[in-house]
């Protein structure tokens, strides 16, 4: 099992460019989320999916937006990148019951805007 | 609302000392749960453990242990004769309960940077 991988590793973009960054998990996990990571902040919630084709807002959600056409993948996209929105994303994963269970982290993508 | 507070910043030790990380949380929630999460220098995030608020047992696991207090509302980490490779960032992180799809949301500590010397 590859667990959660996203893809692209790395990528800068110039102001006003728009990006996709694509996650997928093949534990068959309902919920998936993603996350930016920025020095001294610890991780901070863009957006989540409960399950396909169902997404809602997180704590910084401005300036994204996703996409969970199937279970598996779930997409963040920037449609005008801003220098604010440098940071290190990180995609997640978990499984679904009655008690809260532990989320799955992708590698990360470091994403500098320029 | 939920928070969670790492007071330390960055530790550093020698190897082979003990060391404690610190997790204070902030919650209304009855039921809840806490995690720890490991960044090594590589950048994955790695899941140590989880707790629910309902089981104040102290866990241990190797040169791991982790402390949970519901009286100070903590759940601090040792690790036991510390080695160069426990050097990364730690975090805490909590959740309220499992409504059916509106939370398992996790709220992160800033995270402790622990440096481990030879």
């Amino acid at each position: 099992n590859a667990g959660v991988t996203q893809t692209p590793k790395f990528r800068v973009l110039k102001t006003g460019q728009s990006m996709t960054l694509l996650c997928a998990q093949d534990m068959n996990h309902e919920y998936m989320y993603w996350y930016r990571q920025d020095p001294g902040m610890g991780l901070r919630l863009i957006h989540y999916s409960v399950g396909e084709g169902t997404t809602a807002k997180g704590e910084v959600p401005d300036g994204y937006n996703v996409s969970r056409l199937k279970k598996q993948n779930f997409l963040l996209g920037l449609e005008s990148a801003a220098p604010s929105q440098t940071s290190v994303y990180f995609c997640a994963s978990s499984y679904v019951g009655l008690a809260v269970y532990e989320q799955y982290f992708g590698p990360g993508t470091r994403l500098t805007v320029t | 609302a939920q928070k969670v507070t790492q007071a330390q910043t960055e530790i550093s030790v020698v190897e082979k000392e003990d060391v404690t990380l610190d997790c204070v949380y902030e919650t209304r929630d009855t039921t809840y749960y806490l995690f720890w999460y490991k960044q090594p220098p590589s950048g994955e995030l790695v899941f140590l453990i989880r707790r629910n608020s309902f089981d104040e047992q102290n866990e241990i696991s190797g040169r791991y242990s982790w402390n949970f207090q519901k009286s100070t509302s903590s759940f601090n980490f040792t690790i036991t004769a510390s080695q160069v490779v426990d050097s990364a960032v730690y975090f805490c992180a909590l959740s309220g309960p499992n409504y059916g799809g509106a939370t398992n949301k996790l709220i992160f500590g800033t995270g402790t940077l622990l440096a481990v010397q030879p």
